[in-house]
């Protein structure tokens, strides 16, 4: 079974751009969470979305954004990258709403760089 | 807010002994906790959890303990290998079942000495 894929591996962007992140969850999987890993620290959660809406949103600026598809991927887009945004950005699913709590499995994640 | 934390920043152990890593959480109304393993350069690994009727659970070689009095969770790793050098991660969910999102602590390095 195909775990969680994210892409791409690697990001460079500028201060100012925009960035794209995307993540294809576990087959039978319906919800899909973001989080944050800036450099030695631990993870920060960013979005959480389920059967195509947006569930739950962790304390980040509007300029971070996503959706989720019919097929239940997700992007993640990064508007006016600002310095402090370089840091790893894993990509989590889970079964969904209906089963109540389950393990949420990860992907390798997307370094995102700003220059 | 409510956070997650770890006693212990680093944990060194010789290859064969036991290893425990502890997690202090500060919700005393959460209600589910996973450990994470991450090595470098990947994601998270889902490793064991333990839901908060229970006191405590075992996998292949590792052990879940859940002290809700104390609001303490360890993870109890048989034999360490060298295998198991990593990060390792506590995260509780809230208990309100629609929020979802993970809560984690700042993880503790495991490194296993030959």
């Amino acid at each position: 079974e195909a775990g969680v894929t994210q892409s791409p591996t690697h990001l460079i962007k500028t201060r100012g751009q925009q960035a794209t992140l995307r993540c294809s969850p576990i087959s039978g999987h319906t919800s899909v969470y973001w989080y944050q890993q800036a450099l030695g620290l631990g993870l920060q959660f960013l979005l959480w979305y389920d059967e195509g809406e947006e569930r739950n949103r962790g304390n980040f600026p509007p300029r971070f954004s996503g959706r989720q598809f019919p097929n239940y991927s997700s992007e993640l887009n990064v508007n006016a990258l600002e310095l402090e945004d370089s840091a790893l950005y894993l990509c989590a699913s889970s079964l969904g709403l209906a089963s109540g709590d389950e393990p949420q499995h990860f992907g390798d994640g997307t370094r995102l760089s700003i220059l | 807010g409510e956070s997650v934390g770890l006693h212990l920043p680093t944990l060194s152990v010789q290859e064969g002994d036991n290893s425990i890593i502890n997690c202090a959480y500060s919700n005393s109304a959460s209600d589910y906790f996973i450990w994470y393993k991450q090595e470098s350069g990947k994601g998270p690994q889902f490793i064991i959890d333990i839901r908060s009727n229970m006191d405590k659970r075992q996998g292949q070689r590792v052990t879940v303990l859940l002290n809700k009095t104390v609001k303490h969770l360890s993870l109890q790793i048989a034999a360490t290998q060298p295998g198991d050098s990593a990060v390792y991660f506590c995260a509780e969910i809230s208990p309100s079942g629609s929020a979802r999102q993970l809560t984690f602590g700042s993880g503790t390095q495991l490194t296993v000495l030959p």
